[in-house]
This record gives structure tokens, C-alpha cells and sequence, in this order.
């Protein structure tokens, strides 16, 4: 019964490059949130998905970043040219209805941006 | 803006010792979750509180709910090693999906 499952957990990119960020939510779960957290802060909401469909992309910057959850497969949060100011923890979270605190966090990926 | 603020924002203790945060705001929540995360991994929940002045048990652990449903408390007897992480306080503000976090109290217990 695999949990909430991100990939990579490390990912280096060099300015102006691209970056893909997985999430794999856990079995039944058709509801998946993306956080950004900087070193020693709380998490800050970008996106809720549901399968197809973004709900609510209130926390993602307008630029550059983008997320989807397709019909198959993981849910994708794209950065489009990185910038040192993306470097960051990036979580995925799952749940099966809509949240009411009942997520369950991916182990995350650690983006650094050269 | 609702805030939720945590305090302290760092705690060391000797193991053995008690200890309380807290996770304070000027707005009303319909629930608050409280989570531990350990380094380089996600947020792990520990237990949800929904009514004002509520306290929830979890082994060594003990949470309390507001009267007011504006504030929370950690409380935990005997700290161990193992209790060493971040706590983080999140709120649900009404019927709202939306989480509201706290930046987290940094917790490290000496053995």
C-alpha cells in the first residue's frame, strides 16, 4: 500500500533550464495539492488538481509554472526557466476528498538551482 | 489574511523534561491539524481537533483546541529523542479545502 510517491527526490537544474517535478498520489486519491517550503518555514499552498482539472492555482506564480493531473499517470508540476529563487522543497500531498486535513504528504523534491 | 503563528519558533530540551508550543490566531478555524516532519521528508499528521476546547491524546502527546477555535496546543510529557522535528500547526478556515500553516516550531530533544 505505497503512500504518496514524488520523484526525483534531488534535482539539479542550472538557470533557464526546465524542471519536472512527479507525484504519484496514494491509491484512491483523485485529489493532489503541491507546497513550496523554504528552509526552516511552513509550507506555502501553489495548486490543487483533480484528475484533469486544476481547481485552484492561487499559490502558482503566473509565470513560468505550470501543473497538471492527466487521466493517466502522475501529476506534474512543471517550472519553465528556473531561477536561484526557485530553489526550494517542493511536496505533493494527496487526499481522497477535499482535504479538512486529511493529507498525506510525498517525501518531496529538493530543487536546486545552479 | 489569516495567519497562523507558532511560537516558539526553536525549542532544545534535555530528554525527560515537558514541554508545550503553541499555535496561535486572530481568526476562527473550522479545524486545525497538527503535523510532525522530519528532515528531508514530508509532513506526517498526528491528529485533527474540530471542537472548541477539545483535547486529544496521542500517547505522550496532548493537543487542545480553543474554546474560541483560534488557538492550539502541543504539549508533550517526558520528551524523548524521538520526538526531535518540526511541528506544524494548519488550519482549515471554514469549508474551505484550503490549508492555513504556521511556519513551525523547531523541536530538538537532548538525550
Amino acid at each position: 500500500n505505497a503512500g504518496v510517491m514524488q520523484n526525483p527526490r534531488h534535482l539539479v537544474r542550472r538557470r533557464g533550464q526546465e524542471a519536472r517535478l512527479r507525484c504519484s498520489p496514494m491509491k484512491g486519491h483523485s485529489h493532489v495539492y503541491w507546497y513550496r517550503q523554504l528552509p526552516e518555514e511552513g509550507l506555502k499552498f501553489m495548486v490543487y488538481l483533480q484528475k484533469e482539472n486544476i481547481i485552484d492555482e492561487s499559490g502558482m506564480p503566473k509565470e513560468r509554472f505550470s501543473a497538471e493531473f492527466p487521466k493517466e499517470g502522475p501529476s506534474i508540476l512543471r517550472i519553465q526557466q528556473v531561477v536561484r529563487g526557485d530553489s526550494a522543497a517542493y511536496f505533493c500531498a494527496s487526499s481522497r476528498g477535499t482535504a479538512q486535513g486529511k493529507l498525506f504528504f510525498g517525501s518531496g523534491t529538493q530543487l536546486s538551482v545552479l | 489574511t489569516q495567519l497562523l503563528e507558532q511560537s516558539p519558533q526553536f525549542l532544545s530540551i534535555q530528554e525527560g523534561e515537558n514541554l508545550t508550543v503553541y499555535c496561535n490566531s486572530s481568526s476562527v478555524f473550522s479545524s486545525l491539524q497538527w503535523y510532525r516532519q522530519e528532515p528531508g521528508e514530508g509532513p506526517v499528521l498526528l491528529v485533527t481537533v474540530v471542537t472548541g476546547g477539545e483535547v486529544k491524546k496521542l500517547k505522550r502527546l496532548t493537543f487542545q483546541f480553543g474554546d474560541a477555535r483560534k488557538d492550539s496546543s502541543l504539549h508533550i510529557t517526558a520528551a524523548q529523542p524521538g520526538d526531535t522535528g518540526l511541528y506544524l500547526c494548519a488550519g482549515t478556515p471554514g469549508s474551505n479545502y484550503q490549508l492555513i500553516w504556521g511556519a513551525g516550531t523547531k523541536l530538538i530533544i537532548k538525550p
